[in-house]
């Protein structure tokens, strides 16, 4: 069945460091790939999406290529803030008849310290 | 603008116990909502989702039940609780199919089963 698998967490960085959280993934088909971050306290919301292979996702300062080839979707942010401390969700879309659904990875937590 | 409530944020029960969560969405007609849970190192699992009032879908068999009394009131119940309901439960909603894209969650439920 269609699978998504992180890197295993925590990932503690320093602030302004590069970061990288790698996310692959096995799928039937062309499936639409997401990532989801849950900051403390709260519920996860969407930071960003790819429909197709080759595109890029980006939103507030990350992120993610779909790549077909690796089947892969690995998260990237070039100065990370200790803002940015939260949990990350790789997710991808799969089709079931007239409603969808999406696989989640296990979450990886990302502590920042300033 | 569109919101998402969850209670209780935080329940202990014995097992054998009765469960009742309850999630609203405020702001839209008509919405898909779903029931996810994720259980201590592992990724979010889909439980139920509804497409309209009445209308239940059980990914996985369980201890669990779904009911969707009203269109934007989507309830998660279960008779007796075991331990191994224990989890982090948490509603979402989207306009349309799960796997088209964004999902909106609400804070989530953690459930401590004894």
């Amino acid at each position: 069945g269609n699978s998504v698998t992180q890197m295993e967490g925590p990932v503690t960085l320093s602030e302004e460091a590069f970061l990288t959280i790698n996310c692959t993934y096995t799928a039937t088909g062309y499936p639409s790939l997401f990532w989801y971050v849950q900051y403390p306290g709260e519920g996860l919301q969407l930071l960003l999406k790819a429909t197709k292979a080759d595109d890029k996702g980006s939103n507030k300062g990350f992120e993610a290529t779909y790549r077909k080839e690796t089947t892969s979707f690995h998260l990237e942010k070039g100065s990370v803030q200790v803002s940015d401390s939260a949990v990350y969700f790789c997710a991808l879309s799969e089709s079931r008849g007239s409603q969808g659904n999406l696989i989640f990875g296990k979450g990886t937590k990302l502590s920042v310290k300033p | 603008s569109q919101t998402i409530h969850q209670w209780p944020a935080t329940l202990v029960q014995p097992v054998g116990s009765p469960l009742s969560l309850e999630c609203t969405v405020e702001g839209t007609s008509n919405p898909n909502l779903y029931w996810y849970r994720q259980a201590a190192g592992r990724g979010l699992q889909l439980l139920f989702y509804s497409v309209g009032i009445g209308q239940i879908s059980s990914e996985v068999p369980q201890n669990l039940s779904a009911s969707r009394p009203q269109d934007r009131q989507f309830i998660l119940s279960s008779k007796k609780l075991l331990l191994s309901d224990s989890g982090f439960y948490l509603c979402a909603w989207s306009t349309g199919p799960a796997d088209t894209g964004e999902l909106f969650f609400g804070e989530g439920s953690r459930l401590t089963v004894l």
